[in-house]
């Protein structure tokens, strides 16, 4: 695609329920970021991909998140049993590499509001 | 640990004037990027320009460009002739090199929201 794209743009849940946060990055990019950008705060760095795999993930917040890529394209971030502390805009964003080298795209996030 | 520090959480321009954002940031490393981005109302974060720690040159891009002083750790931000669309928030962030076992995640500031009056 032209950009990065995110859906839902925006999503507002129950307390206690999943939610599942889709990111399309830019074709041929091979490293995909999520961050987290909770009100009136800079970004919060979650987790990266190089292709389909995740080496690090110990920025995600809590064992209630999660993370998956598949076919070096789509990336998923799920969310379980949601707090109102998740409220929060999560930003994906992609690069052709890993390494500020390469120029990250971003999308325009998914507004989260756990109710 | 990289971090990035932006004392001015908003700042105050006049149309046509020049305002500079500050943004100081530690690392241990001798070569790495610096960037500023902004973040209209859409979210959606836009590049504005970008240094290489390595180049000693200062970046500039149209009407922005960048004091980058390495030794101090100091990277700000000036926008020359301010419009009305560069009403924004704008962060400062760091990013290590693919060379040097970065993953490439970008480490931000938490921002300055930039007001321009007409």
């Amino acid at each position: 695609g032209a950009g990065v794209s995110q859906s839902p743009s925006n999503k507002v849940t129950e307390k206690g329920k999943d939610v599942e946060l889709r990111c399309d990055p830019i074709s041929g990019h091979t490293a995909l970021y999520w961050y987290r950008q909770r009100l009136g705060q800079g970004l919060e760095f979650l987790i990266y991909f190089q292709g389909n795999s995740a080496p690090d993930k110990s920025g995600l917040p809590s064992d209630r998140f999660s993370a998956e890529r598949t076919g070096e394209s789509v990336s998923t971030l799920t969310i379980q049993r949601t707090q109102q502390e998740d409220s929060a805009v999560y930003l994906c964003a992609s690069s052709l590499q890993t390494g500020a080298e390469a120029e990250a795209f971003f999308g325009q996030g998914t507004r989260l509001t756990v109710v | 640990a990289q971090t990035v520090t932006q004392s001015q959480p908003e700042m105050s321009v006049q149309e046509a004037e020049t305002v500079t954002l500050s943004c100081t940031y530690d690392t241990s490393e001798s070569d790495y990027y610096l960037f500023w981005y902004k973040q209209p109302p859409s979210r959606q974060m836009i590049l504005v320009i970008r240094q290489e720690a390595y180049k000693q040159q200062n970046a500039t891009e149209n009407r922005f460009s960048v004091n980058f002083q390495k030794a101090a750790k100091s990277f700000s931000l000036k926008i020359s002739d301010s419009q009305l669309g560069d009403a924004a928030m704008y962060f400062c962030a760091y990013g290590g090199l693919n060379y040097g076992g970065s993953q490439g995640n970008l480490i931000f500031g938490k921002g300055t929201k930039l007001s321009v009056k007409p």
